[in-house]
């Protein structure tokens, strides 16, 4: 498997704020993505963080409001931009080994936006 | 239709049953997939993996993968209250630029 790290673990912001999560994995992966899950709901993946360029992001998701960074093969970040009620989910982000087809979880970002 | 089926549940099962969760895909050229447990308030956890068709086993998990009927499931013997969770399965498909599908998950509650 993967050690994946997620910060903060929890949050609590105010509307028209932003918020930055970093996700750090302790070896080397092929891909990242980044999720949002609402309660009871199942995965709705956001983007795929590519290394040293721009994320492909899914329909319903842009860049302006989800600016997310991929510096290195072991860390990336997403930051939720302008947040607003609607923003309070849990994030995720996920990788795949290198060596296999598989995708681990990291423990995800509990936001609550008020 | 959706990439990755799955039926929502709930599923309730004794504990000590086989417990047996389904699920299709629509993509005839996927290659790898995937079983997720999910506890409530936890992020998921991947139990098993496939890729070939036939059975594969590990421990008290069998999952069976039937690539001509685009169909994967994960049998899980001897149910215990502690399975109780989301299972949710996902699909790799080469075909979409190596993207993951994932199903919306079924609930599953074992009886004690």
């Amino acid at each position: 498997s993967a050690v994946i790290s997620q910060k903060p673990s929890r949050d609590i912001c105010q509307r028209g704020t932003s918020l930055t999560i970093q996700c750090q994995v302790d070896s080397q992966v092929t891909m990242m993505f980044w999720y949002r899950q609402q309660p009871g709901q199942s995965l709705t993946l956001i983007a795929t963080a590519n290394q040293g360029s721009e994320a492909t992001y899914e329909s319903g998701f842009v860049i302006d409001k989800f600016p997310i960074s991929r510096p290195n093969l072991t860390f990336s970040t997403l930051t939720v931009s302008n947040m607003s009620p609607e923003d309070s989910s849990i994030y995720l982000c996920s990788v795949v080994r290198r060596d296999s087809y598989e995708q681990y979880f990291g423990p995800g970002t509990r936001l609550t936006v008020t | 239709q959706k990439e990755v089926e799955q039926n929502s549940g709930p599923l309730s099962v004794p504990e000590g049953a086989i417990a047996s969760l389904n699920c299709t895909y629509s993509d005839r050229v996927s290659q790898s997939f995937f079983w997720y447990r999910q506890y409530s308030g936890k992020s998921p956890e991947l139990i098993m993996s496939i890729y070939s068709n036939g059975d594969k086993e590990d421990g008290r998990f069998t999952a069976q993968l039937n690539k001509a009927s685009q169909y994967v499931s994960l049998l899980i013997r001897d149910s215990q209250p502690s399975d109780s969770a989301t299972y949710l399965c996902a699909v790799n498909m080469w075909s979409s630029g190596n993207q993951f599908y994932f199903g919306t998950g079924t609930s599953l509650t074992v009886i004690p």
